[in-house]
């Protein structure tokens, strides 16, 4: 079965600061990957999405970047933080065929102060 | 701009009865329905999905409906449990790899 990991599981940090997110999935080859966050109260924002090694599709103009240097491992970063950058980041696969199910990670919980 | 909208924020209903979540979308492209359920700080977990070829798709206590002339669609839940008390979210898919989704509906289930 797959499954799919994200850390850490929670992360306070300074404005200004770098971040680094993780996200990897086990149990598929080749998925589709993708990157939302939640701010509070909203909806899913759907921030990047990648179909294949070293390539990233940007939705949303932003102060964050991603890069998927394994098959199966996708990154969230940023080189300085913002306090809107504060939110829930969700990592999510799925198999490499169009409109398929989405399966979502357990979350990031990221507080900018 | 928003191609998919849940307008009624929260939702509460008794337990045993019936949970009747709404979603409108605008774009007729779409063709793959989802409802995700999320509880806080914890990732979605997907509910169930409906095809445009459809109108109704049923598993267990959950039945989606869809209405492909009103571009809508409903979540039924019946009967309501203590358990569904979660932020449900309605998402759309067109042919390509990314999901379109609602603000979500905070649902509230009383004992």
């Amino acid at each position: 079965s797959q499954t799919i990991h994200q850390w850490p599981a929670t992360l306070v940090q300074p404005v200004g600061s770098p971040l680094s997110l993780e996200c990897t999935v086990e149990g598929t080859s080749n998925p589709n990957l993708y990157w939302y966050r939640q701010a509070a109260g909203r909806g899913l924002q759907l921030l990047f999405y990648s179909v294949g090694i070293g390539q990233i599709s940007s939705e949303v103009p932003q102060n964050l970047s991603a890069s998927r240097p394994q098959d199966r491992q996708f990154i969230l970063s940023s080189k300085k933080l913002l306090l809107s950058d504060s939110g829930f980041y969700l990592c999510a696969w799925t198999r490499t065929s169009v409109g398929d199910t989405q399966y979502f990670g357990p979350g990031t919980r990221l507080t900018v102060l | 701009d928003q191609q998919v909208k849940q307008n009624s924020p929260s939702l509460s209903v008794q337990e045993g009865r019936i949970s009747i979540l709404n979603c409108d979308y605008t774009n007729s492209m779409f063709d793959y329905f989802l409802w995700y359920k999320k509880y806080p700080a914890e990732g979605p977990t997907f509910l169930i999905s409906i095809s445009s070829i459809k109108d109704k798709n049923e598993d267990g206590r959950f039945t989606v409906f869809l209405n492909k002339s009103a571009k809508h669609l409903s979540l039924h839940i019946v009967p309501s449990q203590p358990g569904d008390s979660a932020v449900y979210f309605c998402a759309a898919s067109s042919n390509d790899y990314k999901l379109s989704f609602g603000a979500g509906t905070t649902v509230t289930v009383r004992a």
